[in-house]
């Protein structure tokens, strides 16, 4: 079974500019969630999506964003990129009946 | 505020040695808690979880208690190996629904 997939690994903005992050989470996992790391602030949750519907939301303004498809993908956007959004952003998946999470390796975004 | 708490400090221990890592939470009354380990530059990776009626867990080399009067768990790696060298995280879920994992503690072992 394929673990959870993030796209890109790597990716260089500047400011201003907005990215788009994907994540293919585990075959039949249902939920997926989003994390931003940074080295001061550890794990901050951003929001989790369930069948397509945004089941929660962390503490970011507006500028991040996120949607799930059918298929059970996942995509995050953030627009007008600030140096504070450097972090590394962190996909998980979970199956219906299961707490733990599968993360994906991340994408480490840099904003200059 | 609802607070998760681990000791940002590293810890250093010998190999062969347990080590021990804390996390300490408040207003919060989980229903379970979770362990993850994170190497550098990888997503956490998924390690035990207790139960609020479970007092103590265990996997191999790991144990995990689970105190809900102190409001706080305890992870141990027993006869730690150069290669348990990473950062380890509790994760519980809020009063809102969401998995909130703590800081992480950086584990070395050094041999």
């Amino acid at each position: 079974k394929a673990g959870v997939t993030q796209t890109p690994r790597y990716l260089i903005k500047t400011r201003g500019q907005q990215v788009t992050l994907s994540c293919s989470p585990i075959s039949g996992h249902r939920s997926v969630s989003w994390y931003q790391q940074t080295p001061g602030q550890g794990l901050q949750f951003l929001f989790e999506y369930f069948s397509e519907t945004q089941r929660n939301k962390g503490n970011f303004p507006g500028r991040f964003s996120g949607r799930q498809f059918s298929n059970s993908r996942s995509e995050m956007n953030v627009s007008t990129l600030e140096l504070g959004d450097s972090a590394l952003y962190l996909c998980a998946s979970r199956g219906t009946t299961n707490e733990k999470l599968f993360f994906g390796s991340g994408t480490q975004l840099s904003v200059l | 505020s609802q607070k998760i708490e681990q000791n940002s400090e590293a810890l250093n221990i010998q190999e062969g040695k347990t080590a021990t890592l804390t996390c300490n939470y408040t207003n919060y009354s989980p229903a379970y808690l979770q362990w993850y380990r994170q190497d550098p530059g990888r997503g956490p990776v998924f390690l035990l979880l207790i139960r609020e009626n479970e007092k103590e867990k265990r996997k191999e080399r790991l144990k995990v208690t689970f105190d809900t009067t102190l409001k706080q768990s305890l992870f141990h790696i027993t006869a730690s190996q150069p290669a348990d060298s990473a950062t380890y995280l509790c994760a519980l879920r809020s009063n809102t629904d969401k998995l909130i994992f703590g800081t992480g503690t950086r584990l070395q072992v050094f041999p």
